[in-house]
């Protein structure tokens, strides 16, 4: 069962615009929220991470969004560049960690 | 520092064949993992080590073996190989955590059972 899922594959933004990647969770019993990215032919290299007991942190341009009552967490990257192309991941753990299957962002100069 | 490193990069095998993923990583982890990701999934956590001598289950461990001798190498045996394995595969370690911890993934291996 996928307990975290990514529902857009892909998305294609401007360069400078603003990238906002959706992840949704089902499982109320997560506290702890990762963000990955991955370019071809590597492997994952952590991005941003939330704890639940916070709604926001911020890492220079990037930025997550968690929403418990919605099971829902965003990625807002700002401004998008050309170098954030890649694949991002979520995760979410509790006892165990759970991997959506990733959004392909493209941002275009 | 080469962080966590896997050889080899892709491989083919052949219905029954058996192979090992080897697996290394420099940076005195305590923790390591191996993942499958197939296409349009998430990574799927196979078996994990919380140090040398110890290993478990993680969510899809049928048709895989491991162990752990050293802290340093966590290689992942497949017996008798399936087409359902044709996956690619991820190391990873962390130093403390499981769950609440960044884990540094390697360049994974790209496996094909034909």
């Amino acid at each position: 069962d996928q307990q975290v899922k990514q529902n857009s594959p892909s998305l294609s933004v401007q360069e400078g615009r603003i990238s906002i990647l959706n992840c949704d969770y089902t499982n109320s019993m997560f506290d702890y929220f990762l963000w990955y990215k991955k370019y071809p032919a590597e492997g994952p290299t952590f991005l941003i991470s939330i704890s639940s007991i916070k709604d926001k942190n911020e890492d220079g341009r990037f930025t997550v969004f968690l929403n418990k009552s919605a099971k829902h967490l965003s990625l807002h990257i700002v401004p998008s560049q050309p170098g954030d192309s890649a694949v991002y991941f979520c995760a979410a753990s509790a006892i165990d960690m759970r991997f959506g299957a990733g959004t392909r962002l493209t941002v275009k100069p | 520092n080469a962080g966590v490193t896997q050889t080899p990069k892709f491989r083919i095998l052949k219905i029954g064949q058996s192979m090992t993923l080897q697996c290394t990583q420099d940076m005195n982890h305590n923790y390591m993992y191996w993942y499958r990701q197939d296409p349009g999934m998430g990574l799927k956590l196979i078996y994990y080590s919380v140090g040398a001598g110890i290993t478990d289950k993680g969510e899809v461990p049928n048709g895989y073996n491991v162990s752990r001798s050293t802290t340093e190498d966590f290689p992942l045996r497949l017996e008798l190989a399936a087409p359902s394995q044709t996956s690619v595969y991820f190391c990873a370690s962390s130093y403390s955590n499981r769950v609440k911890e960044t884990q540094y993934f390697g360049p994974g291996t790209r496996l094909l059972v034909l």
